[in-house]
C-alpha cells in the first residue's frame, strides 16, 4: 500500500512571495489532514477535510493560507504572502474516516523555509 | 484553547532502561490518545493507542492512562539506542482532531 504523497520536499522562497503544496493521500481514504509544525514544537492542524468538504480550518490563517480539495482526493495548500514565521514542515495525513479509532497516517512533510 | 503538555527534555536513558514519558491534557471530554514517535527529519509515525484507564501493552511498549488525573505515560522497557527520538502525545478531539503536545527527546546512550 502506497503512503501518502507530497511534494516538494523543500522549498526555499523570499517572505511575501507565494508557495504551494501538493498532498496526495492514501488510497480510499476520506479525511486529509494538514498541519504545520514549527521546529522544536508538535504538529498543528491547519485544516480537514472530509471528501471535499472542509470540516474544521479554525487554526488556518485564512488571510494567507487557503487549501482545496478538488474531487476528494488530492489537496494543495497555498501561503500567500508568507512571512518569515510560516517557515515550518507541512505534513499532509490521511485516515479512512473521522472516527477516532481510524489511525492517522503522514507524509513525509513539505520544509518550507523563508527568508 | 485544549492543552497537551509533556517536558521536552532531553531524556537520557542507558540502553536496557525503562524510559518514562508523560503527558497532561487539559480538556476533559478528551477519549482518545496516542503517542507518536518522530525521528529527526522524519514525519510522526503512530505506536501506541489508548482509549480507556489503565495499562496497555505491546512488545516493549506500555501506555498507561488516567482520565480523572488527566494523564497519560508511556513506558519504553529495554530501551535500544534505536528507540532515541521526540515522542509526541496527542489527543484526539471531536472529529479526530489531534491536538499534540510539544513532544519530549528520548536518547538512549549504549
Amino acid at each position: 500500500e502506497a503512503g501518502v504523497a507530497q511534494s516538494p520536499r523543500y522549498k526555499i522562497i523570499e517572505k511575501r512571495q507565494s508557495v504551494a503544496f501538493w498532498c496526495n493521500p492514501i488510497s480510499g481514504h476520506a479525511t486529509l489532514y494538514w498541519y504545520q509544525q514549527i521546529l522544536g514544537q508538535g504538529p498543528k492542524l491547519l485544516i480537514q477535510f472530509q471528501n471535499n468538504g472542509v470540516v474544521d480550518d479554525s487554526q488556518l490563517p485564512k488571510d494567507r493560507f487557503s487549501a482545496e480539495r478538488l474531487k476528494g482526493v488530492d489537496s494543495t495548500l497555498k501561503i500567500q504572502p508568507a512571512k518569515l514565521e510560516d517557515s515550518a514542515v507541512y505534513l499532509c495525513a490521511s485516515s479512512f474516516t473521522r472516527l477516532a479509532s481510524h489511525e492517522q497516517f503522514f507524509g513525509p512533510g513539505t520544509r518550507l523555509t523563508v527568508l | 484553547q485544549k492543552e497537551v503538555e509533556q517536558n521536552s527534555g532531553p531524556l537520557s536513558v542507558p540502553e536496557g532502561a525503562i524510559a518514562s514519558l508523560n503527558c497532561t491534557y487539559s480538556d476533559r471530554g478528551s477519549q482518545s490518545f496516542f503517542w507518536y514517535r518522530q525521528y529527526s527529519g522524519k514525519s510522526p509515525e503512530l505506536i501506541m493507542s489508548i482509549y480507556s484507564n489503565g495499562d496497555k501493552e505491546d512488545g516493549r511498549f506500555t501506555a498507561q492512562l488516567n482520565k480523572a488525573s488527566q494523564y497519560v505515560s508511556l513506558l519504553i522497557r529495554d530501551s535500544q539506542p534505536s528507540d532515541s527520538a521526540t515522542y509526541l502525545c496527542a489527543v484526539n478531539n471531536a472529529g479526530n482532531m489531534l491536538t499534540f503536545g510539544g513532544g519530549t527527546r528520548l536518547m538512549v546512550k549504549p
